[in-house]
């Protein structure tokens, strides 16, 4: 079955603390995304990465890291320093725009809760 | 307001009925996408509409573009109890260097059985 994943889907973090949200696509896509989605809301651009070893920030980077090792893997790290990180995280992946098209294909996404 | 606003922000209808969504953006864009999202999901990919292009269908689906006024709509038609969901437009943004979509607020969709 080709797709994306997301794991884990629910993710509790204490206050402080630095946790890794996974993504990996076996679609053969070069191009990946994070998004955040907050209740209610419309989803705001963290991270995007258009091939390995290359990234670039997105709207709302503070707080977040990425990598990007390997084309099928583009893991999330939500720091200490995102100040509200409760939200619904979903990552996507899409083949380069050819001309001018670009779906995106995305993950069931992870729900991260700080306590 | 950000790019790409959905219009309404909720929407409640009767199965069989039709549900028009609109959206409006404010720059140059290469094309348009609409998106489905049920509650606690990912998002699917409905349909996109080139800047080019004025109306595309798809199924029940049909979609308008005017870049002169800068909006679309997505039309569902003879809609379902299933079709309840989110729906969001996506634009990609000619010209930014910028190679991401941007994604409107969403307009929830609720068809009464």
């Amino acid at each position: 079955d080709g797709g994306i994943t997301q794991s884990p889907k629910y993710l509790f973090r204490k206050e402080g603390q630095n946790v890794t949200l996974s993504c990996e696509q076996n679609l053969n896509h070069d191009a990946m995304y994070w998004y955040r989605q907050d209740p209610g809301q419309g989803l705001r651009l963290i991270y995007y990465s258009q091939i390995v070893n290359d990234f670039q920030k997105g709207d709302i980077a503070e707080g977040y890291s990425v990598s990007r090792e390997k084309k099928e893997s583009f893991p999330l790290t939500v720091t200490s320093a995102q100040k509200n990180p409760t939200a619904f995280y979903l990552c996507a992946s899409s083949t380069p725009p050819r001309g001018s098209y670009n779906e995106q294909f995305f993950g069931p996404g992870t729900r991260l809760t700080v306590l | 307001s950000q790019q790409g606003e959905e219009d309404p922000q909720a929407l409640s209808i009767q199965e069989g009925e039709n549900a028009t969504m609109n959206c409006s953006y404010k720059t140059s864009i290469n094309n348009l996408q609409w998106y489905r999202q049920n509650s606690g999901r990912g998002l699917v990919h409905l349909i996109l509409i080139r800047s080019n292009e004025r109306e595309k269908h798809s199924g029940r689906l049909r979609v308008t573009l005017d870049t002169s006024k800068k909006s679309s709509s997505l039309l569902i038609t003879a809609s379902r109890a299933a079709d309840t969901a989110s729906y969001f437009c996506a634009t990609d943004v000619l010209g930014t260097g910028r190679r991401a979509l941007t994604f409107g607020s969403g307009t929830r969709l609720q068809v009464q059985p």
